[in-house]
């Protein structure tokens, strides 16, 4: 069945450092792919979203890119902040067989300053 | 502004006792979710709606129930028959489902605990 699997954390960076979260997938048809993320005693936000092959999401400085010949959507951020601090979660959803998103564990972030 | 409420924040139930989560959209969406999220752990889905009167059992829906009367509301029922209740429930609601590329839109969550 579809999965998403996503880099286990926590990750812990100083504050400007690069950030990389791996994610893959694995689905029949062909998904649109999100990363989600979630602050400290809240719900899920949309970050960005991706909906076809080599598409490329942006949103606060974090980018992420579709790559259907890897099935991965890796999310990255060029200079992070302690506001940055959170949990981030890779999902993709399909039309097949009706509704599907699916989420990965997430990935817990820390940024100090 | 849109969005989705969920109330209340904090709940507390007793053993052998019923307690109903409430998730009210103003969204306009046909979609609505239940989900549950232990700590440190990702979502896993109880129940979804994808219409009025309409719902279907996700991944964990034993010991849950739910009901969808009307498209803005979708509350969820945690029953004395869930064993082990305490967690953080997520509600969402997404556009009719076969749109491709349609995020859902989450509540900020209820958090349930058993006293």
């Amino acid at each position: 069945g579809d999965s998403v699997t996503q880099m286990e954390g926590p990750v812990t960076l100083s504050e400007e450092a690069c950030l990389t979260i791996n994610c893959t997938y694995t689905a029949t048809g062909y998904p649109s792919l999100f990363w989600y993320v979630q602050y400290p005693g809240e719900g899920l936000q949309l970050l960005l979203k991706a909906t076809k092959a080599d598409d490329k999401g942006s949103n606060k400085g974090f980018e992420a890119t579709y790559r259907k010949e890897t099935t991965s959507f890796h999310l990255e951020k060029g200079s992070v902040q302690v506001s940055d601090s959170a949990v981030y979660f890779c999902a993709l959803s399909t039309n097949t067989g009706g509704f599907k998103t699916i989420f990965g564990a997430g990935t817990r972030l820390f940024v100090k300053a | 502004d849109g969005g989705i409420t969920q109330s209340p924040k904090y709940l507390f139930r007793k053993e052998g006792q019923n307690v109903t989560l409430s998730c009210e959209q103003n969204l306009n969406h046909d979609a609505m979710y239940w989900y549950r999220q232990d700590p440190g752990q990702g979502l896993r889905l109880i129940y979804y709606s994808q219409i009025v009167n309409d719902f279907q059992k996700g991944d964990i829906a034993e010991g849950y129930s739910v009901s969808r009367e009307k498209k803005e509301s979708f509350p969820l029922t945690v029953t004395s028959a869930q064993k082990n209740p305490t967690a953080f429930y997520l509600c969402a609601s997404s556009t009719p489902l076969g749109r491709a590329g349609q995020p859902q839109h989450f509540g900020d969550g209820t958090r349930l605990s058993i006293l």
